[in-house]
Formats: C-alpha cells, structure tokens, sequence
C-alpha cells in the first residue's frame, strides 16, 4: 500500500535557528496537505499544496511540493518557542477521499 | 469556521465493556467523516471513512465488528468500540469533510480511551 515516510523522525534546534522537514511519498499525490500537532494536542491544518513544483508562504513557513507530486517539504525560519510539535504531512490519492498521513517528524526548541 | 467537537475527551473503562464516541460538527455540515487511531508517539491511522446515511468504509486491518460506526446525521458520527481490551486504548481521532469539493480535514479535539 501506499507509505508516507518523514524525515527526520526528531529534531531539536535552538530557538531562532531553522527547520526543515521532508516528506516522501511511494506513489503520486493528488495533493499535500501539512498538520501540525502540539503535544496532547488534535492536528491543526496548516495550508493544502495541489499543484506540481508549488511553493507557498505563511510568515516563516514556507512549503514545498516537488514536480512529481510525491515529496513536499515544510521549512520553519527563525524558529520560536511556539513552533514545538509534531509536524505531518498527508497525501491526497486520486480516485478517493482519503489521507495518507506521514510518519511526522517532532520539533522541540532549546531556549 | 469548522468546528469540530468529540465527546468525551477522556474515558477508563474494563476490559469487556463498550464505549461510545461522538463526534460532532459544530459549524457546518459534513457528509463525509473519518475516524483515526493515534498510539504514543506514532502517527495517525485511518480507521474508517464514514457517509452520512450509508455503511462505513474500513480500512484493511480494522474489525468492523469491534469498531461500530454510525453516521445518522450529517452533523453526527459515532465510533463504538465493542468488548475493549487494554490494546485498544489509544487516542481516537475524527476529522470531517466540510463539503466535497474540498480535501481539508477538519480535526476532533480527540478521545483518550484508557482501558483496564
């Protein structure tokens, strides 16, 4: 079936550096959606990516989908202590309704 | 916009009982539901897709006769989990489709379910 996989799995960065994470799909998307989850927390929406070679920007995030829709990538700048959670990525298939969602990857920041 | 509530947010039961989760679209209406299952630290499954007023679609792997889901309404879709054994705790999450054309997934707050 199909796999979502993210890496890294964790990351720690000091406050104010930036993050990357990748996500790698083993088929072709329809679409990339991203979530983030705070811990104990229900994943929020972030911003839906549909179109090949698609960047979009919100403040100090900035997404990626690749020209064969099946990687994506979520890069934080400068990041803030308010950036710490689990960040998913989820792949829309064609033909159906349903989400694959990543591995995740986990983002703590050190003050 | 796109609320989506779950109750409850917590429930201990035993071994062998049955426990009922609702699921709740508080601003708009939602044909389409989905129910996912979190373990620690793990990533979200999907369980089942639920459609107001037709049967729900189950993943490969997931009992349909232990996971009951019911979607009366298209504000309303319930996740019963029948005789519970401690290797179903976990936290249930359900999201909801606000309408068709759009894939967003609006997330429950989730139910932690504990049990003995």
């Amino acid at each position: 079936g199909q796999q979502v996989m993210q890496i890294p799995q964790y990351q720690h960065v000091q406050e104010g550096e930036d993050f990357t994470t990748y996500c790698n799909s083993s088929t072709t998307l329809s679409n990339i959606q991203w979530y983030k989850q705070r811990p104990g927390g229900h994943p929020v929406f972030l911003i839906q990516l549909v179109k090949s070679g698609e960047v979009k920007k919100q403040k100090r995030l900035t997404f990626q989908f690749g020209e064969a829709k099946k990687n994506s990538s979520l890069h934080i700048t400068a990041t803030q202590t308010t950036d710490v959670g689990t960040y998913f990525c989820a792949g829309g298939n064609f033909g159906n309704e349903k989400l694959t969602f990543g591995t995740g990857t986990r983002l703590t920041i050190i003050p | 916009g796109a609320v989506v509530s779950q109750h409850p947010s917590r429930v201990i039961c035993k071994s062998g009982t049955s426990v009922k989760i609702e699921c709740r679209s508080l601003d708009f209406q939602a044909t389409t539901m989905f129910w996912y299952r979190q373990f620690p630290k793990q990533s979200l499954m999907l369980m089942a897709t639920s459609n107001e007023g037709s049967k729900a679609t189950y993943e490969q792997g997931v009992e349909k006769d232990k996971f009951l889901i019911n979607h009366a309404s298209l504000t309303l879709s319930t996740l019963t989990v029948t005789s519970a054994h401690p290797e179903d705790s976990s936290f249930y999450i359900c999201s909801a489709r606000r309408d068709q054309a759009a894939d967003t997934q609006y997330f429950g707050p989730g139910t932690r379910l504990t049990v003995l």
